[in-house]
């Protein structure tokens, strides 16, 4: 029983075109996030949403919308693809953002690849 | 600014002990993380401290000083699983994490 699902788990697609990957947790937990891991293996976070409200949106492209119909899901929308937006992308969750040990469980991760 | 640093990369002995070092300087602290990643998979969570000192987990334990802006994870008993990269993040005042780079850990029989 997965406790963080994202689907797909990989994406090949073109220059310019929209795709979106989806998220669901099943953990009861209030928090979701968005992070992009780069070639470098570098994490960074892009979106965070508690209770369906929005609390950290970082500096991305706008090209980029997230959408939460629940707590439970987290979506991410991308339009007009780009080359450099070629990465991993992990969706997570946690009990609560407001609290210390604010442990982070992650989905498998989405391969985007952008031709 | 904020960083987060930690070395790109070690390497070590099946069996043996091997100690990854994190330092930090950030906004405020609400406590310090360390997940392990194996290749092509997620980020899975190893430690937590907020306390200075010593947390012991099996072979895994994590160490923090909190004057020194210093913590390090150490791994006993080297198996040829624990090649994986090793995250450490740090939350600051306003419960943001963040992260390190990673330290990518080599595994030789």
């Amino acid at each position: 029983d997965t406790a963080v699902s994202q689907t797909p788990k990989y994406l090949v697609t073109q220059m310019g075109n929209d795709k979106s990957i989806k998220c669901e947790q099943n953990l009861g937990h209030d928090t979701m996030y968005w992070y992009k891991q780069d070639s470098k293996k570098f994490l960074k976070i892009m979106f965070s949403y508690n209770n369906k409200e929005l609390i950290i949106n970082e500096t991305v492209p706008n090209r980029f919308s997230p959408k939460s119909p629940d707590k439970a899901h987290l979506n991410l929308h991308i339009n007009s693809l780009e080359l450099g937006d070629s990465a991993v992308y992990f969706c997570a969750s946690s009990q609560d953002h407001f609290s210390g040990a604010n442990v982070l469980t992650f989905g498998a991760g989405s391969r985007l690849t952008v031709l | 600014g904020q960083n987060i640093d930690q070395p790109t990369e070690m390497t070590a002995t099946e069996g043996a002990i091997v100690q990854i070092n994190c330092t930090y300087q950030t906004s405020g602290f609400n406590g310090l993380f360390w997940y392990q990643q194996h290749a092509g998979e997620a980020p899975t969570f190893l430690s937590y401290n907020v306390l200075d000192g010593l947390e012991e987990k099996g072979r895994f334990s994590s160490f923090l000083s909190r004057s020194k802006g210093y913590s390090y994870l150490l791994l006993k008993e080297l198996q040829m699983k624990d090649s994986a990269s090793y995250l450490c993040a740090v939350m600051d005042s306003n419960y943001q994490l963040i992260w390190g780079a990673g330290t990518k850990l080599i595994i030789k029989p």
